[in-house]
């Protein structure tokens, strides 16, 4: 079954414990994504990656940092969480060229 | 900036009924795709409907059908004979086929409720 997953679906940890959500997918696609979901604010980009080994920033990329070491992998880390990373996170991969973009179950992370 | 405006927070229709829920978009590009993300209570982001700006032909999948107005930059969408699982958050998307960042930007969304 093609899919994207992302672990874990909750955490809640404290200011400045760093962590990683992981994100694979199983359908060789060369683009993938994070975004944060907010209320009132959609979804915003918070890196992006074209392929192994090219990763860039999206429109909110401060507090996080990312690899693509592998094509089906990319994982989201956090070196220093802050409350203001409270939020929805969600992991997405896609073929380039304007495909549907395919998203994982999503992270609800809560930072205290 | 691209941006995408859904005017409408929240929405509600009598089971059975039709509705239709309003997105607009700004940008310069004449070539570039645009989708329905449905958000269930389960928080799965699933893809209703998508369109591609050159076609002049209103997408349809099933009971969704879209209301593609490219001059007006208005991507409309009509759910027809709503059902209690419609019920769900809408997000409106845009994106460019830029063979780089293949970023997809949202609206604020727009809650459906389904009333029995």
């Amino acid at each position: 079954e093609a899919q994207v997953t992302q672990n874990p679906r909750y955490l809640i940890t404290v200011t400045g414990k760093k962590l990683t959500v992981t994100c694979s997918q199983n359908m060789n696609h060369e683009y993938m994504s994070w975004y944060r979901q907010d209320p009132g604010l959609g979804l915003r980009q918070i890196y992006y990656s074209m392929n192994v080994e090219v990763t860039d920033k999206g429109d909110v990329p401060e507090g996080y940092k990312v690899s693509r070491k592998e094509k089906r992998n990319f994982p989201l880390i956090l070196e220093s969480p802050s409350p203001n990373q409270t939020s929805l996170y969600f992991c997405a991969s896609s073929r380039s060229g304007g495909d549907e973009a395919f998203f994982g179950q999503g992270t609800r992370l809560t930072v205290v | 900036a691209q941006t995408v405006t859904q005017s409408q927070p929240e929405m509600s229709v009598q089971e059975a009924e039709t509705v239709t829920l309003s997105c607009t978009y700004d940008t310069s590009e004449s070539d570039y795709y645009l989708f329905w993300y449905k958000q269930p209570p389960s928080r799965q982001m699933i893809l209703v409907i998508r369109q591609e700006a050159y076609k002049q032909q209103n997408a349809t999948e099933n009971r969704f059908s879209v209301n593609f107005q490219k001059a007006a930059k208005s991507f409309s969408l009509k759910i027809s004979d709503s059902q209690l699982g419609d019920a769900a958050m809408y997000f409106c998307a845009y994106r460019e086929p830029n063979f780089g960042n293949e970023k997809l930007t949202f609206g604020t969304g727009t809650r459906l409720t389904i009333i029995p």
